[in-house]
């Protein structure tokens, strides 16, 4: 069964810690993306990575760092930094196709205290 | 950089009537234009796309879109709304040939519809 998955789907920290969220893919896209979701703001794009061992920062990258080791695996970790990192956290990923469309994981809701 | 704006915030109509969201963008070149729809509790999900040819384009589950390039629009609509269409649209444009950004895409800030019985 092909898809996106990120875990854990509710996560909760104390403030000043840093945490990570999984996304794992196993539809050999190449490139994949981590957007962060807030009501009334649409989806703002946090990282994204064409291709194993390199990535970019999107908009919002401020206080928050990405890894690329392998093709199926783009961790996103939310460091204490980041200065409101309550959200919904998105992972995408898009093929190797001139399509451009993207897919997406369930999400992940990160809730800080 | 690209913008996209989706104007209607939360859209409350009655089943059986119809739908147009709006969504315009603000980049001049080439664009791929997407919609997206986020119904309660599931993954964000492709309801239909738009790269060339025919500006009026067919999605899943009844939804259309048409492509106007000189209003930089690409608005969504449904003769006949169900409850079942209870849910979060997201437009979203890619502008595969600006600098920095082939294969990204930038969304709109989505609206909420809400299918009233």
């Amino acid at each position: 069964d092909g898809g996106i998955t990120q875990s854990p789907k509710y996560l909760f920290r104390k403030e000043g810690q840093n945490v990570t969220l999984s996304c794992e893919q196993n539809l050999n896209h190449d490139a994949m993306y981590w957007y962060r979701q807030d009501p009334g703001q649409g989806l703002r794009l946090i990282y994204y990575s064409q291709i194993v061992n390199d990535f970019q920062k999107g908009d919002i990258a401020e206080g928050y760092s990405v890894s690329r080791e392998k093709k199926e695996s783009f961790p996103l970790t939310v460091t204490s930094a980041q200065k409101n990192p309550t959200a919904f956290y998105l992972c995408a990923s898009s093929g190797n196709t001139n399509s451009y469309e993207q897919y997406f994981g369930p999400g992940t809701r990160l809730t800080v205290t | 950089a690209q913008s996209v704006s989706q104007h209607n915030h939360h859209v409350i109509l009655s089943e059986a009537a119809s739908l147009e969201l709006g969504c315009n963008y603000s980049y001049g070149g080439t664009v791929n234009l997407f919609w997206y729809v986020q119904y309660p509790g599931q993954h964000l999900q492709l309801l239909l796309k738009y790269f060339s040819g025919d500006p009026l384009v067919k999605g899943i589950k009844g939804f259309e879109a048409e492509f106007i390039k000189s209003k930089f629009s690409f608005n969504l609509r449904k003769p006949s709304v169900q409850w079942s269409d209870t849910a979060e649209y997201f437009c979203a444009v890619n502008a595969p040939f600006a600098s920095g950004s082939a294969r990204q895409l930038t969304f709109g800030s989505g609206t909420q519809l809400t299918v009233l019985p």
